[in-house]
């Protein structure tokens, strides 16, 4: 079983269309990550939030860290083909130095 | 500034073989972590290691695997007697001192694809 649940496994949309992923856990995290991987590539860090009910942006992307810190959100706005990629969450806990990552979001988008 | 660099990117090898996967880390980083990837499947922890240290190896098959970050030269993921199903994409990747949970810069990986 994962630590770490992300929904949905797989996600197609049209470009200029909005997109949501999540990432969840019965786990309390001291920092939640998320990543973006692309085909017979390593993943890059797009984002490390550390505090309940952070959000911080990067450009058309937002993510969220849950108030309780179990949970987190990554939302595209506008989205463009470019942003097709395999998106990873993962967590530290406060006395483990190594992450734990969920199964990954495919993200699809179509011109 | 070069990144965390893998090598080789693509292994092949019969069952029964031995494959060596290298890892140099980022300049200046002193952390390394190996993880194992198959498709559909996050990123599995396999072991992590500081120079001539494995911290933590828990992640790691009791047989066949071994890990290692000498003082000189890269940290090297040893897979003795392979079987098919070793067939995976391994990729390492490297952090600052004291960020080791905020910070991981990863390699391309190494596919390894056993016959």
């Amino acid at each position: 079983t994962q630590l770490l649940e992300q929904s949905p496994q797989f996600l197609s949309i049209q470009e200029g269309e909005n997109l949501t992923v999540y990432c969840n856990s019965s786990s309390v995290f001291s920092s939640l990550q998320w990543y973006r991987q692309e085909p017979g590539e390593g993943p890059v860090l797009l984002v490390t939030v550390v505090t309940g009910g952070e959000v911080k942006k990067l450009k058309r992307l937002t993510f969220q860290f849950g108030d309780a810190r179990k949970d987190s959100s990554l939302h595209i706005t506008a989205a463009q083909p470019g942003d097709t990629g395999l998106y990873l969450c993962a967590g530290a806990t406060s006395n483990d130095y190594k992450l734990s990552f969920g199964a990954g979001t495919t993200v699809t988008v179509r011109a | 500034n070069a990144g965390v660099m893998q090598n080789p990117r693509h292994l092949v090898r019969r069952r029964g073989q031995e494959a060596r996967l290298r890892c140099s880390p980022m300049k200046g980083h002193s952390h390394v972590y190996w993880y194992r990837q198959l498709p559909e499947e996050g990123l599995k922890f396999m072991v992590y290691l500081q120079k001539e240290n494995i911290i933590d190896e828990s992640g790691m098959p009791k047989e066949r695997f071994s890990a290692e970050f000498p003082k000189e030269g890269p940290s090297i993921l040893r897979i003795q007697q392979v079987v098919r199903g070793d067939s995976a994409a391994y990729f390492c990747a490297s952090s600052p001192p004291n960020r080791a949970n905020e910070k991981l810069f990863f390699g391309s990986g190494t596919q390894l694809s056993v016959l």
